[in-house]
Order: structure tokens, then sequence, then C-alpha cells
């Protein structure tokens, strides 16, 4: 089945500071989405992109759809202490028949971020 | 206010027991999805369901039964045969036509 490769799978940073984390697959999405979940929580929608190339940007938050369509990245400028939490990227694709979409997930980058 | 309610919050089950973990939306979506989140994991499939009394296997359905008479509801039952329920279950729902799912707030599911 398809497989998302989320880089890195921890991050520890200092307040203020950039971060950047990325996924990668083996096979072509027609749309990549970002999620945040806090613990104990559901991941909550922090970017949805549709076109390869689209860069789209939320608040400190600027993600992007790869060329290729196998990979995007997602980037969170000036950390906050708020920022801490699991960060999930998700491919979808349609089968042939074209309505039977399924979400396919990274395993996650867990961020922390020191006040 | 619109959204995904899952409950309980919390669920413990005893061995040989069957529970039903309850998801409920009030935002019309069409189709329904349920995860399983284990530590350090992704979330993997379990059922989904596109219409009303019709679903699907994803990609760990054994050990779990699901339904869908009402649009608004897809209860999840963990039954005796899963040897290892614990761990945390999200539902999800999306409208046709988005690519977004959109998620509950999950029940954490412990073994006694």
């Amino acid at each position: 089945g398809q497989q998302l490769n989320q880089s890195p799978q921890s991050m520890f940073i200092q307040e203020g500071e950039d971060v950047s984390m990325n996924c990668t697959s083996s096979s072509i999405f027609n749309t990549w989405l970002w999620y945040k979940q806090d613990p104990g929580e559901g991941p909550v929608l922090l970017i949805a992109l549709y076109k390869a190339g689209e860069l789209t940007s939320n608040g400190r938050l600027t993600a992007q759809f790869g060329i290729t369509r196998k990979d995007s990245f997602l980037n969170i400028s000036a950390s906050i202490p708020s920022d801490v939490g699991i960060y999930f990227c998700a491919g979808q694709t349609t089968n042939s028949g074209g309505s039977n979409y399924k979400l396919t997930f990274g395993k996650g980058t867990l961020l922390t971020v020191n006040p | 206010d619109g959204g995904i309610t899952q409950s309980p919050k919390y669920l413990f089950r005893k061995e040989g027991q069957n529970v039903t973990l309850s998801c409920e939306q009030n935002l019309n979506h069409d189709a329904m999805y349920w995860y399983r989140q284990d530590p350090g994991q992704g979330l993997r499939l379990i059922y989904y369901s596109q219409i009303v009394n019709d679903f699907q296997k994803g990609d760990i359905a054994e050990g779990y039964s699901v339904s869908r008479e009402k649009k608004e509801s897809f209860p999840l039952t963990v039954t005796s045969a899963q040897k290892n329920p614990t761990a945390f279950y999200l539902c999800a729902s999306r409208l046709f036509g988005r690519n977004i799912q959109y998620f509950g707030a999950g029940t954490r599911l412990s073994v006694l």
C-alpha cells in the first residue's frame, strides 16, 4: 500500500526558532494535508494543498506541494510554546472510480519548544 | 455548534467484553471514518463509510465492527476478538467533493 515517510520524527527547539518538516512518498497524491494534534485531542487541519507547486501560508505556517506530487514540506517560523504537539502530513488519492477517498498518514513529527 | 462528537472520552474494557464507541456529526458530511492511533504511530484506518447502510474495511478491520444506519452516526464496536484494543480511537468525516477529513476529539480505550 501507499506509505508516507515523515521526518524528522521529533524536534527539540528554542522558542523563536524556525522549524521545517517534510513528507515523501513513492506514490503520487492529488492532495496534501497538514494537521496538528495536541495531547489527548484529535488532529486539527492546518493547511490543505491541491496543486503541484502550490505554496500556501497560514499565519506563521507555510506549506508547499512538491512539483513531483510525491512530497510536501511544512515550515513554522518564530516558534512559540503553543506550537508544541504532533504534526502529521496526509496524502489523498482516489481509486479508479474517483469516489473512494482515503487518507494516508505520515507517522508524525513531535515538536517540543523550550521557552 | 457544528462538529464531530466522540463519546466517551475514556473507556475501559474487561477481557472478553465488547465495547462500542460513539461518533456523531452534525456537519451533514457524507463519509465517515474510524482510525486507530498507537504511540509514535500514524493513524491506521479501521473502517469507513461513504453512504448510509454501506461501509468498507480499512487496513486493520479484524476484531472491529461498524454500522451506518443514519448519516450522522457511525459507531465502532471493539469486539472480544481484538486482542490488543488499547489505543486512541479517532473518528473523522468528509463532505463529498472536498478532500479534507475533520476529526473528533478521540476516545481512549484501555483494558482492565
